[in-house]
């Protein structure tokens, strides 16, 4: 079955560190992956996605993510992260067709002043 | 985010009691979705549809049912309450070419005591 894997359940960093999320996929053939914020008490909203093409993917607030083929894998970075980007994020994908999106379990991420 | 609306935001009903959630979209978008939140398991497709009465099941399904008459609305209805259905449920909507991926709604916070 197609799905989406996020192993980091929750992450705790503090303002400045770099940020990793890691992302695992078992699509076959064609796939979209996407990444979602959701802040605290509020619904996801669309951080960046990818469908073909330069796998180094950008997206808002200063978020990235690169798509490894050989790995599966679409991981999240960011240089820098602030205290706002205290949420939870989650990594999805499908395979076309209707759109129906896969989602990972999420992780949550806490930034310490 | 403007264009898409749910109804109502929060609800607290008793078990065995129908229930039916809205979804109300402006975006004139083809694809719709219903997911439920839950802690530890992220986001679980409900039913979707397609277009006007067409609808699918999802991952989920069992318990609900949903209802599309016009472009704009998608109703979702637990059947018979039960406490399992406690949750956060989120529509959301499929935009196409540039603006492929979901938008949400803010959600609705259902509890079934």
């Amino acid at each position: 079955a197609q799905s989406v894997s996020q192993h980091n359940h929750h992450v705790i960093l503090s303002e400045a560190a770099s940020l990793e999320l890691g992302c695992n996929y078992s699509y076959g053939g064609t796939v979209n992956l996407f990444w979602y914020v959701q802040y605290p008490g509020q619904h996801l909203q669309l951080l960046l996605k990818y469908f073909s093409g330069d796998p180094l993917v950008k997206g808002i607030k200063g978020f990235e993510a690169e798509f490894i083929k050989s790995k599966f894998s679409f991981n999240l970075r960011k240089p820098s992260v602030q205290w706002s980007d205290t949420a939870e994020y989650f990594c999805a994908g499908d395979s076309g067709g209707y759109q129906k999106v896969t989602f990972g379990t999420g992780t949550k991420l806490q930034v310490i002043p | 985010d403007a264009g898409i609306t749910q109804s109502p935001r929060h609800k607290v009903t008793e078990t065995g009691t129908p229930v039916t959630l809205r979804c109300h979209q402006t975006e004139n978008h083809r694809y719709m979705y219903w997911y439920r939140q839950d802690p530890g398991h992220g986001l679980r497709l409900i039913h979707y549809s397609y277009g006007v009465k067409d609808t699918d099941k999802g991952e989920v399904s069992d318990g609900y049912s949903v209802s599309r008459s016009k472009t704009e609305d998608f109703l979702l209805t637990l059947e018979s309450a039960t406490s399992s259905q406690t949750s956060v449920y989120f529509c959301a909507i499929g935009g196409t070419g540039v603006n492929y991926g979901y938008t949400f709604g803010s959600g609705t916070r259902l509890t079934v005591v």
